[in-house]
């Protein structure tokens, strides 16, 4: 059974730091790329971030300035985000999502979702 | 940026009835369009991509249509868990750059 299991949220300043972690299992996690979706408290759906299988691309949204670090270890089927300078406005939950995979193609819609993780930033 | 567009913003309808959302993109993005479900607490489920194709467990009565901007998600026979808000998101950029819509809230009638 495919499984994203996202932690490191929690309760955070603005002008902190937090570092989420997503733990995947169940497929060959090495093969696929992933990504960081947030949504804000009853909002709609925001693509964070996004990595390929070598961590040879990596995208972000032009909305976080160069504040966000994606990056995984294969080794440890394990992704990362790493959040700094953090502002109300990145309170969200966040999940991380994995692109599909045709064959060796990947395709660019997210198939399997985590449960999420909640940041709040607030003094 | 392609801004996603859906409509409505909440649609009541019984169940056993017939549900249609739409999404509407600011350009064309071919038929490289997803819709996804989600309940309340859950994370989102993806019923349809490339704007017609069901994802694998999803019933038959999801339907994807459309191509270019306008698209369509129907529901032919509502049922009680089908109840939930649904984004559509485009996947036509390069490099990717993901956008959804703003979602469309389907709630018993």
């Amino acid at each position: 059974e495919v499984q994203l299991v996202e932690s490191g949220g929690g309760l955070v300043k603005p002008g902190g730091s937090l570092r989420l972690s997503c733990a995947a299992s169940g497929f060959t996690f090495s093969f696929y790329t992933i990504n960081w979706v947030r949504q804000a408290p009853g909002k709609g759906l925001e693509w964070v971030s996004s990595i390929s299988s070598s961590s040879d691309y990596i995208y972000y949204a032009d909305s976080l300035k160069g504040r966000f670090t994606i990056s995984r270890d294969n080794a440890k089927n394990s992704l990362y985000l790493q959040m700094n300078s953090l502002r109300a406005e990145d309170t969200a939950v966040y999940y991380c999502a994995r692109l599909g995979l045709v064959g060796s193609t990947t395709v660019y819609y997210f198939d399997f979702w985590g449960q999420g993780t909640l940041v709040t930033v607030s003094s | 940026e392609i801004v996603m567009t859906q409509s409505p913003a909440t649609l009541s309808v019984s169940p056993g009835e017939r549900a249609t959302l739409s999404c509407r993109a600011s350009q064309s993005v071919s038929s490289n369009l997803a819709w996804y479900q989600q309940k309340p607490g859950q994370a989102p489920r993806l019923l349809i991509y490339g704007a017609s194709t069901r994802a694998t467990g999803i019933p038959a009565r999801f339907s994807g249509s459309g191509s270019g901007t306008e698209f369509t998600l129907t529901i032919s026979s509502l049922q009680s868990e089908d109840f939930a808000v649904y984004y559509c998101q485009q996947y036509n950029n390069w490099p990717p750059l993901y956008s959804f819509g703003q979602g469309t809230k389907l709630e018993i009638k």
